[in-house]
């Protein structure tokens, strides 16, 4: 079973800055079945990212995803105040079915 | 428009059988690659994905959660059914019931979620 690894825990920035939040999988998976989502204070998660780099329908973009086998990325150029909130990779590989990671909460 | 909208109680006894029911509109059930899965999160912690049912009645469950799952459909009517046996203070959390679709499995619309507490 693969098991996603999200590094910082918390990242405390400013309205403005650029954050990188990081997904390390304990082994090799297709970019095509890696996911980001935000989730925002007392809301459902949201899908941001999919196939690793491609942005979801609504996504602003300011965000960017990249990486491939174990190490992928989100980036958020330039963070608005909406943009603060927790982030989640997801790996969906179908069978058994889906593992996310911890989190990333980014604040203030 | 999609949307799902859980229902279910918001509490149960230990070792009592949760039912939790998704109604969901804006597409159905029986189109290729179209799925319905639930995800639940405890309070202060990470997503948890539970189960999914596929067009086809195809269903999978979470490893290690499987021997107290069952997820069924009705198509007729649009909704999604999950039972977990034998609840347990753990399993206090908020359930989502989240659409799913296409080769890749996105989780693409997510219910609101309803949260349920476990407690005696």
């Amino acid at each position: 079973e693969i098991v996603l690894t999200q590094s910082p825990g918390t990242l405390s920035l400013s309205p403005g800055e650029r954050a990188t939040l990081s997904c390390r999988a304990s082994q090799s998976v297709r970019s095509s079945d890696l996911a980001w989502f935000q989730q925002k204070s007392g809301q459902a998660p949201r899908l941001l990212i999919y196939g690793a780099s491609s942005r979801a329908t609504g996504t602003p973009d300011r965000f960017s995803g990249s990486g491939s086998g174990t190490d992928f990325s989100l980036s958020i150029s330039g963070l608005e105040p909406e943009d603060f909130a927790v982030y989640y990779c997801q790996h969906a590989d179908g069978s058994p079915g889906f593992t996310f990671g911890p989190g990333t909460k980014v604040d203030l | 428009q999609v949307t799902l909208r859980e229902s279910g109680p918001a509490l149960v006894k230990p070792t009592q059988t949760l039912t939790l029911t998704c109604s969901f509109s804006g597409f159905s059930l029986r189109s290729s690659g179209m799925c319905v899965g639930w995800v639940r999160q405890p309070p202060g912690k990470a997503l948890e994905w539970l189960a999914r049912i596929d067009w086809d009645d195809d269903k999978y469950y979470n490893t290690s959660l499987r021997t107290r799952l069952t997820i069924s459909k009705d198509t007729s009517n649009n909704q999604v059914v999950l039972s977990m046996t034998n609840m347990d203070p753990v399993d206090t959390a908020r359930y989502y019931c989240v659409r799913i679709r296409g080769i890749h499995l996105l989780m693409d619309v997510w219910g609101q979620g309803t949260t349920v507490t476990v407690s005696s």
